[in-house]
């Protein structure tokens, strides 16, 4: 079993649309949740993190833990086209070691 | 700011040559971090360092050797490439702990032929 997995897409969203990402891992143990996005040939760069269960709002962000489904998700509210990347899914187990998932690509059509 | 830099940004390998991949960071940071990107796989893990004079294994160490210089750098080593090892590999550093985010270098373009 994957440590990290998400759906793998790829996921069209109309502009002005809610895109709704979601993950699951497997140890129970894990800490932290991160939320990463990647532009096509660009480095990963952090978009929000969570570590308690309930939602965390960052503009149009919100990512939601559920730690007991051990399941995090990422909501992007009023979608636009620079949204279009592909989302990176990553959670801390021990404070060190940080285990990504195989991302969704999300396209906004405008 | 220099942020995580890394060398290469693109190499060719024949199989069976080895190379280093070098990465450093200028932030003070204690963890550092080798991945591999391949289509659809998303980063796996190849080995961390969660503080100076530590690493350890992460997903697919196979193949693959690390150093932690000092705080500022950690190698990256292929002894002998493969065709398999045809990817693109990230290097990243934290401050560690709960929370805090990974900043990545821009990655090295790596092709074995």
């Amino acid at each position: 079993q994957k440590e990290v997995e998400q759906n793998s897409g790829p996921l069209s969203v109309p502009e002005g649309a809610i895109a709704s990402l979601n993950c699951t891992y497997s140890d129970r143990g894990s800490q932290s949740f991160f939320w990463y996005r990647q532009y096509s040939g660009k480095s990963p760069e952090l978009i929000m993190f969570i570590y308690s269960n309930g939602d965390k709002e960052d503009g149009r962000f919100t990512a939601q833990l559920n730690k007991a489904s051990q399941y995090v998700s990422l909501l992007i509210r009023d979608s636009q086209p620079s949204d279009s990347a592909t989302y990176l899914c990553a959670v801390n187990r021990d404070d060190y070691k940080l285990s990504f998932g195989a991302g969704t690509t999300v396209t906004v059509r405008a | 700011n220099a942020g995580v830099t890394q060398t290469p940004k693109f190499q060719v390998l024949k199989t069976g040559q080895s190379m280093t991949l070098q990465c450093a960071q200028d932030m003070n940071h204690n963890s550092m971090y080798w991945y591999r990107q391949d289509p659809g796989m998303g980063l796996r893990l190849i080995y961390y360092s969660a503080s100076e004079g530590t690493t350890d294994k992460g997903e697919v160490p196979n193949g693959y050797n690390v150093s932690r210089l000092n705080k500022r750098e950690f190698s990256l080593r292929l002894e002998s490439a493969a065709p398999s090892q045809t990817s693109v590999y990230f290097c990243a550093s934290s401050t560690g702990g709960r929370g805090t985010e990974a900043f990545f270098g821009q990655g090295t373009r790596l092709t074995v032929v």
